[in-house]
């Protein structure tokens, strides 16, 4: 258990409506990331934090964006939801020894637009 | 490019025999570590094995242990022994810089009893 919950877990909700995901860690860890999971994609990067106001894009960070004001929490918010933001989206923390941490995962959200 | 290819997208093994899961990948960097990450039907993502490129040795995790091949790029996964609850989703990933990872499309592996 890497202490990370996100909420919520399920979500239904309409094209061009605001979304946003939570995050939150228990642990202090500096660096947090967002995923999204599609079939035959694995796990995409969308944006990470490396700390409280610094965030940076990920490989898929179009329509996306993302803010962290306590080093607990981070959020990732869909502006103006599309059918293509449909996913599994999944928070990760890195553990570890500068240089060689490795990442946990949360539970993820399931996020459906119709 | 960073990428990292799993070219089986199903495997299947009976249950007490071993099974191989490939990976290649590819990067330009020349420090770099790679992981195992099992997913279960509850989608939680788990950490199975982590390797460190500067280490020859390869890693071990009771049952799983890897075959890392740096010179050809590859890291495959043996499963030992296989147990139902190893049925899952598997995912290959390569962290680069800046602790990003990037995933392999993933191999669905089932055990039959």
């Amino acid at each position: 258990d890497a202490g990370i919950t996100q909420s919520p877990r399920h979500k239904v909700t309409e094209t061009g409506t605001p979304v946003t995901l939570r995050c939150h860690q228990t642990e202090n860890h500096r660096y947090m990331y967002w995923y999204r999971q599609d079939p035959g994609h694995g796990l995409r990067l969308i944006h990470y934090s490396y700390g409280v106001k610094d965030t940076d894009k990920g490989e898929v960070s179009d329509g996306y964006s993302v803010s962290r004001s306590k080093t607990e929490d981070f959020l990732l918010t869909l502006e103006s939801a599309t059918s293509s933001q449909t996913s599994v989206y999944f928070c990760a923390i890195s553990r570890g020894q500068s240089g060689q941490e490795t990442q946990y995962f949360g539970p993820g959200t399931r996020l459906l637009v119709l | 490019a960073q990428t990292v290819t799993q070219s089986q997208p199903e495997m299947s093994v009976q249950e007490a025999e071993t099974v191989t899961l490939s990976c290649t990948y590819d990067t330009s960097e020349s420090d770099y570590y790679l992981f195992w990450y099992k997913q279960p039907p509850s989608r939680q993502m788990i950490l199975v094995i982590r390797q460190e490129a500067y280490k020859q040795q390869n890693a071990t995790e009771n049952r799983f242990s890897v075959n890392f091949q740096k010179a050809a790029k590859s890291f495959s996964l043996k499963i030992s022994d296989s147990q139902l609850g190893d049925a899952a989703m598997y995912f290959c990933a390569l962290r680069l810089g800046g602790g990003k990872l990037i995933f392999g499309q993933g191999t669905e592996l089932s055990v039959k009893p």
